[in-house]
Formats: structure tokens, sequence, C-alpha cells
């Protein structure tokens, strides 16, 4: 156990549906991520919520869509997916920003494995 | 383009015998991390490394970074059943970004 859930834990969905996935940290964290993990390809980052605003959006399609509506939980809205994006979507937070001389560690939830058919 | 390459991909060793992994990149991080992955479940931190030639100890778990922090390695002694899994190592590059390494993956048989 992290300290972060996500639910639900999987989910098959088709193209046209709409669906939302869910991350709740308990461990006072001020920084969110959500991570795309694809069979044969490294974590890829999708997006960094700080203190609740989205610092980073990395070339993500519009048809992922994060919300963060305070620092404890994150969602990530999902509509018109494709079969590519098939994969095991992690949910990750830390004490706050890379700041030059310190670092701070992820933490990271079990993930939600999403199908799309 | 960052990316952090790590060999061996796969390994498949015995009970009892020693191991190592090795992380590498052409660009040097602030920190770097390793976590260990089961299948099904996130990955979970281990240690994290910050200073260049740093050696830290996690039981029979040995991690070092390289002295230009561009490089890492991870040496298990007696390696057990339990150690199985996949074996990531992340570089922190900017102000909230980790880069990923390719992942070695880990059976050791009893």
């Amino acid at each position: 156990e992290t300290g972060v859930t996500q639910t639900p834990r999987h989910l098959v969905m088709g193209m046209t549906n709409k669906k939302s996935l869910k991350c709740e940290q308990h461990l006072g964290h001020n920084a969110m991520y959500w991570y795309k993990q694809s069979a044969k390809k490294p974590l890829e980052l999708m997006f960094v919520y700080s203190l609740e605003e989205r610092v980073e959006n990395n070339s993500v399609p519009s048809r992922f869509s994060p919300e963060c509506p305070n620092s404890s939980h994150l969602f990530l809205h999902l509509h018109t997916l494709q079969p590519e994006d098939s994969a095991l979507y992690l949910c990750a937070s830390s004490q706050g920003s890379i700041l030059a001389g310190t670092y701070y560690e992820q933490y990271f939830g079990p993930g939600t494995r999403l199908t799309v058919t | 383009t960052q990316l952090l390459e790590q060999s061996p991909q796969f390994l498949s060793i015995q009970e009892g015998e020693n191991l190592t992994v090795y992380c590498n990149s052409s660009s040097v991080f602030s920190s770097l991390q390793w976590y260990r992955q089961e299948p099904g479940e996130g990955p979970v931190l281990l240690v994290t490394v910050v200073t260049g030639g740093e050696v830290k100890k996690l039981k029979r778990l040995t991690f070092q970074f390289g002295d230009a922090r561009k490089d890492s390695s991870l040496h298990i002694t007696a390696a057990q059943p339990g150690d199985t899994g996949l074996y990531l190592c992340a570089g922190a590059s900017g102000t909230y970004k980790y880069i990923f390494g390719t992942g070695t993956r880990l059976k050791v048989l009893a």
C-alpha cells in the first residue's frame, strides 16, 4: 500500500464510450502525475499537476482530458479512444517539484488496466 | 530526446546467483530512482541516488550512481524468487519530468 489508490483497476470500453479514471493520494503531496505504460515501451509521462495547476502536458491527444479538483484527487476523462490507447494507466504523486539541489520521490498507484475494443 | 537504456532487457537466473542491471544515458540527471514493478501493479520505489559516485545498499541490493550522474547500476547478491519483477530506473530531468528507462525483466527460478 503506497498511499495512492486508483479506480477502477480494470476497464473495458468501446471506442465511442466516455469513462473516467480516478486517483486519490493520502500522502499530503502537492504534485500528481498521469503516466501511460504500454508493452515494450518506457513509461510515458502524460500530465503533471502541481497545486491543482497543470504544469506539464506531454503532447497528449485531446481524447484524454485531465482534471485536478484538489491536491488529493486526480481524474483522467476518456472519450472516443482508439485500440492503441489500451495500456496500464498509472497515477503517481510527489511532495513537490524537482528543484536544483533537491529531489522529490514519486509514489505510484496500482494502475488501471484499460482495454479499448 | 533524453533516453535511459537499461540492460539486459531480460534476465532469467537461478536462486542464489548474483546479477547486475545497468541504466545508461548520455544526459545528466539531478537524481535517479530505481523501482520494482510486479505484474498488474504500479512501480514501487526502491531507492533514490543523488550524488555522483554514491552507493546505497538495501539488504541484498546495492545501487550505484555514476560519477558523472549519467548512469547507474543495481547489483543483487544471492537472488531469491521474491526478487522477480520488472526493474525500472528513472532520471529526474526538468522541473517535474522523470525519464523512465526501458526496463529489465528479472525472473529468479527456485
